[in-house]
C-alpha cells in the first residue's frame, strides 16, 4: 500500500520567514495530494491541494510543488503568520474523493 | 448542509465497555471514511464505504472494532470490548468528486 514520509515532524520560524514541508510518497498510482492544516482540538481543514498533471499551484501566501518522478511533493508557507500554527498534513490518493494516506505531521510555530 | 455530523463529541468509558460513535454524512456523498488520530500513529484509515458498501477494512486493527453503514446517511463504529489503547479521535468524512469534509471528531477515552 500507500507510504507517505513527512519532514520536518516540527518546525519553529519568525514572523515573515518562509516555511517548507516535505513529502515523499511510495505509490506511482497515487495523483492526488492534498494539504490540511489542522489546529488544536480541531478537525483536519484543506488548504490547498494538487493533482498530478500539474507541476505547481500558488493560493496567496501557499503553494505547493509536485515531482512525481522523484515522488515527492512540498508545502511552501511565504510571509508566515502566527495564525499559520497549526500541524500540517500531506497526504496521497489515488482520486480527490479516495481514501487518504498522510504523513506523519508537522507542528509550525510562528514567533511573533 | 451541516457538514459532517459526529456524535458523540466525547466519550469516556470503562475498559470492557462497548462504545458506539456515529456519522452521519453530507447528503450526496457517496464515499464514507473512519479515521482515527493518535499521537503515536497519526491520522489512519480504519475503513472505507462506497455506496454503503465497505471497501476497504484493512486498518481495522482487530475484531473488536466493526463498522456498518445501513443507508446512505448514517454510519457507526463500534468497539466491543474497549481498551485503553483504543483511546483516541476518531474522524468521520465524506466525498464525492466535488468535496472531501471531516467531520469535528469524537474523542474516546477508554479507561
Amino acid at each position: 500500500g500507500e507510504n507517505v514520509e513527512q519532514h520536518p515532524s516540527t518546525l519553529s520560524v519568525q514572523e515573515g520567514d518562509s516555511a517548507v514541508i516535505k513529502c515523499t510518497y511510495s505509490d506511482s498510482a497515487s495523483n492526488y495530494f492534498p494539504w490540511y492544516k489542522q489546529e488544536l482540538g480541531k478537525r483536519p481543514q484543506l488548504i490547498i491541494d494538487i493533482r498530478s498533471n500539474v507541476g505547481e499551484k500558488k493560493d496567496q501566501r501557499i503553494a505547493v510543488t509536485l515531482n512525481k518522478t522523484a515522488k515527492h511533493f512540498s508545502l511552501h508557507i511565504t510571509e508566515t503568520q502566527p495564525e499559520d500554527s497549526a500541524v500540517y498534513f500531506c497526504a496521497a490518493s489515488k482520486a480527490s474523493y479516495g481514501k487518504l494516506t498522510f504523513g506523519q505531521g508537522t507542528i509550525l510555530t510562528v514567533h511573533p | 448542509d451541516a457538514g459532517v455530523i459526529q456524535s458523540p463529541r466525547h466519550e469516556v468509558t470503562e475498559m470492557g465497555q462497548e462504545v458506539t460513535l456515529r456519522c452521519k454524512p453530507i447528503s450526496g456523498h457517496d464515499y464514507l471514511f473512519w479515521y482515527r488520530q493518535t499521537m503515536m500513529r497519526g491520522l489512519e484509515l480504519l475503513i472505507y464505504f462506497n455506496n454503503n458498501v465497505p471497501i476497504d477494512d484493512s486498518g481495522m486493527p482487530e475484531d473488536r472494532f466493526s463498522a456498518k453503514m445501513p443507508n446512505a446517511s448514517f454510519s457507526t463504529l463500534k468497539i466491543q470490548p474497549s481498551e485503553p489503547r483504543d483511546s483516541a479521535v476518531y474522524f468521520c468524512a465524506s466525498s464525492s468528486r466535488y468535496g472531501y469534509t471531516f467531520g469535528s471528531g469524537t474523542r474516546l477515552t477508554v479507561v
